[in-house]
């Protein structure tokens, strides 16, 4: 099955600093990479996703890059606000309804003033 | 539009008993997913129900049992609940073969005393 590996597990910033997560994943097979962002007590919302006929993907402060050759993805977030605290999962999955989404082990983000 | 509701946000139950937590998908949406996640941890995927069949389950024992009903809401059934069934449960909801695109609900906590 799909493993994905994310990393760092934590990762602190100053606010207007940019942020980048990175996962790799081991099916080759896999087609679609979102990201979620989960605030503290709260259920992870999607934020961004890419599909493996794109190499980039942007949506204003937030990117996310594939490589589908060396089996990673990155998640940018540029001029960090302290409300982009948060932890962020990666996940990869083949499109289709016989798949599921298989996550990483996610990144806690710290935005310092 | 309404996005993914699950009842109970908390509930408390004593080892040994059931616990059993009930999910409604956006409209439209025919698959639902649950997840775990334990505490300071990744997510963990528990089942996937599609058009009312189990279509897919992750590495839980069989007391972790659930079930979608004609309208597509579903439940989760915990039997003979351990301590380490703590968690936040997760029910997620997507359309059906259009790239996995999940959307998460705010979950319910689950403490097992």
């Amino acid at each position: 099955g799909e493993n994905v590996e994310q990393h760092p597990s934590t990762l602190s910033v100053q606010e207007g600093d940019s942020a980048v997560i990175k996962c790799t994943y081991s099916d080759s097979a896999s087609n679609y990479f979102p990201w979620y962002k989960q605030e503290l007590g709260k259920g992870p919302q999607l934020i961004i996703d890419i599909r493996s006929n794109v190499g980039e993907k942007k949506d204003q402060r937030i990117a996310v890059t594939l490589n589908k050759t060396a089996k990673h993805f990155s998640l940018h977030i540029t001029e960090t606000q302290p409300e982009d605290s948060a932890v962020y999962f990666c996940a990869a999955s083949r499109s289709g309804t016989a798949s599921k989404l298989t996550f990483g082990t996610g990144t806690r983000l710290q935005v310092t003033l | 539009e309404a996005g993914v509701t699950q009842s109970p946000t908390h509930l408390i139950k004593t080892r040994g008993q059931q616990a059993t937590l009930r999910c409604s998908p956006i409209s439209g949406h025919t698959s639902v997913y649950w997840y775990q996640q334990a505490l300071g941890l990744g997510l963990q995927f528990l089942l996937w129900y599609d058009e009312g069949e189990e279509r897919n389950r992750g590495n839980f024992p069989p007391r972790f049992s659930g079930r979608q009903f004609p309208n597509y809401s579903s439940e989760l059934n915990v039997n003979a609940l351990e301590l380490e069934d703590s968690a936040l449960y997760l029910c997620a909801s997507s359309q059906r073969g259009v790239g996995n695109t999940i959307y998460f609900g705010e979950g319910s906590w689950l403490t097992v005393v």
